[in-house]
């Protein structure tokens, strides 16, 4: 079955801790995204790939980092220089970066910091 | 600046009935929008999209309506389910990376 991998679904870290989230697909997309959501909020853009080796910030990348060394993989880490890291991450990938491309996306990890 | 918005957080409907979500954007440059629907702790999936040169597309139980002058979409579910009991987000697409809204939390009574 083709899909989207996160892992692990439930974390938890102590503040001032680095964690990095897992995100793994084997769709074959060439583009790769993650989104934050807060309770009552819609998703926001954290960090967006095209292709392998290339990465755009989206609209809260403060306090995030990413990686894209292969096509399948997206790792996101969450850094202690962001503010409010507790969250629910999903990962999404789409063929290519074009705006109409519909995106499919993983079940999300639970990050708590306290 | 919110560019999409969903002004109605929940919504309730008796199941048979229509269910009928909102959603408003204010970016002209978006050409495409899609809705995706979400049960909690998991994933959106895709549901159905519209692009801005139509005004309605269907999909079995879903239609999504265009108005572009007043820059206004609306989810249709006819007849509404039980399981259609999700968050449903609208999203708007012109030449960057889509924009979500807050969605709506519709709630199908049996």
């Amino acid at each position: 079955d083709g899909g989207i991998t996160q892992s692990p679904k439930y974390l938890f870290r102590k503040e001032g801790q680095n964690v990095t989230l897992s995100c793994e697909q084997n769709l074959n997309h060439d583009a790769m995204y993650w989104y934050r959501q807060d309770p009552g909020q819609g998703l926001r853009l954290i960090y967006y790939s095209q292709i392998v080796n290339d990465f755009q910030k989206g609209d809260i990348a403060e306090g995030y980092s990413v990686s894209r060394e292969k096509k399948e993989s997206f790792p996101l880490t969450v850094t202690s220089a962001q503010k409010n890291p507790t969250a629910f991450y999903l990962c999404a990938s789409s063929i290519d970066s074009g705006p109409r491309r519909t995106k499919y996306f993983g079940p999300g990890t639970r990050l708590t910091v306290t | 600046d919110q560019q999409v918005k969903q002004n109605s957080p929940s919504l309730s409907v008796q199941e048979g009935r229509i269910s009928i979500l909102n959603c408003d954007y204010t970016n002209s440059m978006f050409d495409y929008f899609l809705w995706y629907k979400k049960y909690p702790a998991e994933g959106p999936t895709f549901l159905i999209s519209i692009s801005s040169i139509k005004d309605k597309n269907e999909d079995g139980r879903f239609t999504v309506f265009l108005n572009k002058s007043a820059k206004h979409l609306s989810l249709h579910i006819v007849p509404s389910q039980p399981g259609d009991s999700a968050v449903y987000f609208c999203a708007g697409s012109g030449n960057t990376p889509l924009v979500f809204g807050k969605g709506t939390r519709l709630s199908v009574i049996a």
